[in-house]
Order: C-alpha cells, then sequence, then structure tokens
C-alpha cells in the first residue's frame, strides 16, 4: 500500500517569490512514480510534473521542478516566480508497481499568490 | 492537445435515481479510471478498466456501482441508486499503460449533487 502526506493545508507566497510544497510518501514498492497535480478552483486536475524513483535527476518541467530525496522519501514541488495564476489546491500523488495501477493522492496543499 | 473530456459538468439529481456519468479518454489510451472527490477531501480511486473488463476497484466501488465502454470512445460510470453521500466531484482519467511510470490525464470532471 502507498500513503502519501502532505503535512501543509495551506501556504502563501507572494507573486514572483519560489515556495515548495511538502510531500513525503511511504511503499514497499521498489519501483515507484510520483507525480503533482494542480486543481484550480474551476476543479480540473492538471498535471504538473513526474519524478521516477530510478531517475538520478530531479524532474523540472518549466517553472516547476521536484526536489525528489529517495532517502527521505520526500518529493517536494519547487515553484519558482509564482504568478497569481498559481493560486490553486496541489496534490502529490503516486503509484507503485505492486500489482495496482491506481493513484494514490495526499490531501493537497493550498497555495494562495499574493500581488 | 488531446485531452479527456468530461460530460455533463454538473449534474443534479434526486436520491434514489439512476445517473449515468460519460467520458471520453484520451484516443491512443488504453486504461481508464475514474477517481472522485468529495468536497474539501482527497481525491479516492474508484475503479481501472482495460481491455473492456475491470482491472481493480476500490472498495468504495460497490454493486451500486458499474463502468461501461459502450463504443470505441466513450467510457462510463453508472450510479444505480444515488445515495446523498455519492455527492463529489467525479473524474475520469486515462493513461496509454499502467505502469507506475505512466501519468494518469484527469478530465475537468463532473460535479454530482444528490438531493
Amino acid at each position: 500500500a502507498q500513503k502519501i502526506t502532505q503535512t501543509q493545508p495551506g501556504m502563501f507566497v507572494q507573486e514572483k517569490e519560489a515556495v515548495t510544497l511538502d510531500c513525503t510518501y511511504d511503499t514497499s514498492d521498489q519501483s515507484y512514480g510520483l507525480f503533482w497535480y494542480k486543481q484550480p478552483s474551476s476543479g480540473e486536475m492538471i498535471f504538473l510534473i513526474y519524478q521516477g524513483s530510478y531517475d538520478e535527476q530531479n524532474a523540472t518541467e518549466g517553472r516547476y521542478s521536484l526536489n525528489f530525496q529517495k532517502a527521505r522519501k520526500s518529493a517536494n514541488l519547487v515553484i519558482s516566480a509564482s504568478q497569481l495564476g498559481d493560486s490553486a489546491m496541489y496534490f502529490c500523488a503516486m503509484r507503485g508497481n505492486s500489482g495496482y495501477s491506481t493513484l494514490t493522492f495526499g490531501k493537497g496543499t493550498m497555495l494562495l499568490v499574493s500581488p | 492537445e488531446p485531452e479527456v473530456t468530461q460530460t455533463p459538468s454538473h449534474q443534479v439529481t434526486q436520491m434514489g435515481q439512476e445517473v449515468i456519468l460519460r467520458c471520453v479518454p484520451i484516443s491512443n489510451h488504453l486504461y481508464f479510471y475514474w477517481y472522485r472527490q468529495i468536497l474539501g477531501q482527497k481525491v479516492e480511486f474508484l475503479v481501472s478498466f482495460y481491455n473492456n473488463e475491470i482491472s481493480e476497484k476500490s472498495e468504495i466501488f460497490d454493486d451500486q456501482f458499474s463502468v461501461e465502454r459502450p463504443d470505441g470512445s466513450n467510457f462510463t460510470l453508472k450510479i444505480r441508486s444515488t445515495k446523498l453521500e455519492d455527492s463529489a466531484m467525479y473524474f475520469c482519467a486515462s493513461s496509454p499503460r499502467r505502469t507506475e511510470t505512466d501519468t494518469q490525464y484527469f478530465g475537468p470532471g463532473t460535479r454530482l449533487t444528490v438531493l
């Protein structure tokens, strides 16, 4: 079974600053993928970035990067140069190779970007 | 860019009524999923579907739920006799494969309200 923990219910950041959203995970799978999704107030789930457990480099996707520390079982999302449109709920999720294809989600972090 | 679509965006129904939520996955994807998100809570897996049959399902996916791929493009979730607690956002997702490295792409969701 997989478990995702997001300890920050809410985060505030000023426009143009960087922000880190925390995510820790627990799994017994040897191979797994970690994902971040953004959910704006309109409700859709938007895929942001992916990190594989065997990837040696941290994933980057534009202003998003994933700070992957395997030994600590953490996969923090870093958003650089925050924009007002980044205000949303952010979910960390994972899936493993133990036969289940499902995504396990954390409870999410609400990010508010202020001008 | 290909995307998952869902209809309707909102559905209001009376308790005990049947509802069918519709999804069109990304065309070259082989695996399809339904998730739900009760207001303010995390996203929960319901069911995955491949090759015209259910691959996995969660304990939430009881006999009141069923899924179908009636033609080559649509993927549906039916709730036979809705309960108040079925009120949630329902997300359809699809992925090209079922490995832990494959991203699941989500549709915009259907907000179901049971009165």
